[in-house]
């Protein structure tokens, strides 16, 4: 069955720098890739996402980079900011099927 | 518009009780489905539905049932619960996945077994 990792799982970063978090998944028919943001005792929320037909998209500081060949897909955030210390889950809706799962999670910590 | 609305919050429930945890959304989503988020750890799919009356298992269905008997509600019931069913449970819906919406999620249900 579909199945999506997730690395790192923790990231602490300095305020200003990039933070990269990267997953792979196993569905090649796999089509679509959201990122959502989870703060403290809320529930998770889109921040961007991305269809199998387009390489990469950006919006403002965040950008997710997919390569369909190695089944792998990354978020890009760069000039961090405190106010984006927070879990960031990957998630994969398979190709043949109406399920959308998700990674592990990656709590980042951005340090002011 | 309310969004995606799960009932009760919080929970503590006796080892072998039952109860229904709530969900509806006044979207008119097609897709609704529920996970579980232990603590530290990944959303797992429990559960999942494409429309009224239509329901499949996801990842970590043992111990659940759910029902779709409108296009706004989606409860998930636990029959006997374990302490492994210690979790936060997230309910969430969207038109079809990956095609113009997001899939919106609830506020939670945290639910302790003891």
């Amino acid at each position: 069955g579909e199945n999506v990792e997730q690395h790192p799982s923790t990231l602490s970063v300095q305020e200003g720098d990039s933070a990269v978090i990267k997953c792979t998944y196993s569905d090649s028919a796999s089509n679509y890739f959201p990122w959502y943001k989870q703060e403290l005792g809320k529930g998770p929320q889109l921040i961007i996402d991305i269809r199998s037909n387009v390489g990469e998209k950006k919006d403002q500081r965040i950008a997710v980079t997919l390569n369909k060949t190695a089944k792998h897909f990354s978020l890009h955030i760069t000039e961090t900011q405190p106010e984006d210390s927070a879990v960031y889950f990957c998630g994969v809706k398979g190709g043949a099927t109406n399920k959308l799962i998700f990674g592990t999670g990656t709590l980042l910590a951005v340090q002011p | 518009n309310a969004g995606v609305t799960q009932t009760p919050k919080f929970r503590i429930l006796k080892i072998g009780q039952s109860m229904t945890l709530q969900c509806t959304q006044d979207m008119n989503h097609n897709y609704m489905y529920w996970y579980r988020q232990d603590p530290g750890m990944g959303l797992k799919l429990i559960y999942y539905s494409v429309g009224a009356g239509i329901t499949d298992k996801g990842e970590v269905p043992n111990g659940y049932n759910v029902s779709r008997s409108t296009t706004e509600d989606f409860p998930l019931r636990l029959e006997l619960a374990a302490p492994s069913q210690t979790s936060v449970y997230f309910c969430a819906s969207t038109f079809i996945p990956g095609q113009g919406t997001e899939a919106f999620f609830g506020q939670g249900t945290r639910l302790t077994v003891v």
